[in-house]
């Protein structure tokens, strides 16, 4: 069983949209939890750092974690065609397991 | 405030031959990791280090790969004789300890001829 399992897409919604991005995770001593975003031919860029249940907040992201149901989200409020790229999330630890990446689209 | 520095950002290498790619980490970080993105797949960790030691390569094939991290200099990742499943992008992540979030270059993008 992979560590983190994530929503594969694509997705494509319109500019001013909710994206909503959605992981599982197994082991449920994990505590930290990233997302990163990914542009074509780019390295992941660490948008998201969380720690332990509940919401964080940064700007139009709010990334979410219920750790009774192993469930992590990332939320894009007020979605922009900038926001077009591939989202991955990872869980804890040095050696980082990412899920395989959503690839949205937000449309013009 | 420089990021992660990979290079070459693109490397063309026949078969059988040698691959060097380098990886400078941020200002501040001491911990380095390796991951290969094979196409359509998810990244995947290679190798981890610290200056002059290897913590953790478990997922680095146990031939023809290698990786250092010099007291003084970028980190390389060695891929020698190369063969055609090696073509991948290779990223490098930098942390300021093993349990700070990593920050990634841009990658090397690897194509066997």
């Amino acid at each position: 069983q992979k560590e983190v399992e994530q929503d594969p897409g694509p997705l494509s919604v319109p500019e001013g949209a909710i994206v909503s991005l959605n992981c599982t995770y197994s082991n449920s001593a994990f505590q930290y939890f990233m997302w990163y975003r990914q542009y074509s031919r780019k390295g992941p860029e660490l948008l998201m750092y969380t720690y332990s249940s509940g919401n964080k907040e940064d700007g139009r992201f709010t990334a979410q974690v219920d750790k009774s149901s192993k469930y992590i989200s990332l939320f894009i409020r007020d979605s922009q065609p900038s926001d077009s790229a591939t989202y991955l999330c990872a869980s804890e630890g040095y050696k980082l397991s990412f899920g395989a990446g959503t690839t949205v689209t937000v449309r013009a | 405030n420089a990021g992660v520095m990979q290079n070459p950002r693109h490397l063309v290498r026949r078969r059988g031959q040698e691959a060097r790619l380098r990886c400078s980490p941020m200002k501040g970080h001491s911990h380095v990791y390796w991951y290969r993105q094979l196409p359509e797949e998810g990244l995947k960790f290679m190798v981890y280090l610290q200056k002059e030691n290897i913590i953790d390569e478990s997922g680095m094939p146990k031939e023809r790969f290698s990786a250092e991290f010099p007291k003084e200099g970028p980190s390389i990742l060695r891929i020698q004789q190369v063969v055609r499943g090696d073509s991948a992008a290779y990223f490098c992540a930098s942390s300021r300890d093993r349990n700070q979030p990593q920050h990634f270059g841009d990658g090397t993008r690897l194509s066997i001829l």
